[in-house]
């Protein structure tokens, strides 16, 4: 079965400040990874996936992501924090041998703050 | 259209009422997804389909959900006599033929009282 952690359920970082978002997955084959940004009252927006490929993954709003397997983390960073960065963001894996399915198991989320 | 819409965006129901829950996919798309999000949690699946075949529901909490997908488009999501534990915010996601990115819609956000 395949499983997401997120450390930290809430993450405050100073506007200008490096942001960095935990996630480790647990998967019995090579999983496809995302990182998902949920605004309020608003429904999830991808920022950023791994399928295949290089482990260095780019996404919107400046956002990247590694995949280190080795780890089994796929930690989401940005150099330079926005206030409009603030969001809850969503770390999710998906099997991509799951027949033609590829339901997301979702963390259970981190919710950053970004102080002026 | 434009992207995934839900209908309503809020809806308030008292225990034992039934509801129902709309999904308006992204035009075109194959595979529709629903998702529970609980407060505090990250969402979790529901069911799948394709086109119209509802081919796993295993993520259905009880027999008082139900799901549709009649003409392979709009989905409806039903749940009969609501209790506390179903207040949440129920996403709907689609996703094109081949695979790939799921879209979500905005949710609705279902309170029991």
């Amino acid at each position: 079965a395949q499983s997401v952690t997120q450390l930290g359920s809430h993450v405050s970082v100073s506007e200008g400040a490096l942001v960095l978002l935990r996630c480790n997955y647990s998967s019995s084959v090579p999983p496809y990874l995302f990182w998902y940004v949920q605004y309020p009252n608003q429904g999830l927006q991808l920022l950023l996936k791994y399928t295949t490929g290089a482990t260095l993954v780019k996404g919107i709003n400046g956002f990247e992501a590694e995949f280190k397997k080795s780890e089994t983390s796929f930690h989401l960073t940005k150099p330079s924090a926005h206030m409009s960065d603030a969001a809850e963001y969503f770390c999710a894996v998906s099997d991509p041998s799951g027949g033609s399915q590829g339901n997301l198991i979702f963390g259970k989320g981190t919710k950053l703050s970004v102080k002026p | 259209g434009a992207g995934v819409s839900q209908s309503p965006r809020y809806k308030v129901a008292k225990r034992g009422q039934d509801v129902a829950l709309r999904c308006d996919p992204i035009s075109g798309h194959v595979s529709l997804f629903w998702y529970q999000q609980a407060l505090g949690q990250g969402p979790e699946f529901l069911t799948y389909f394709q086109n119209e075949a509802q081919l796993d529901k295993s993520g259905l909490p009880s027999d008082r959900f139900f799901a549709e997908r009649p003409e392979g488009s709009v989905s409806t999501l039903k749940i009969q006599r609501t209790q506390q534990e179903d207040s949440a915010v129920y996403l709907c996601a689609s996703r094109p033929v081949g695979g790939g990115t799921q879209y979500f819609g905005p949710g609705t956000r279902l309170t029991v009282l």
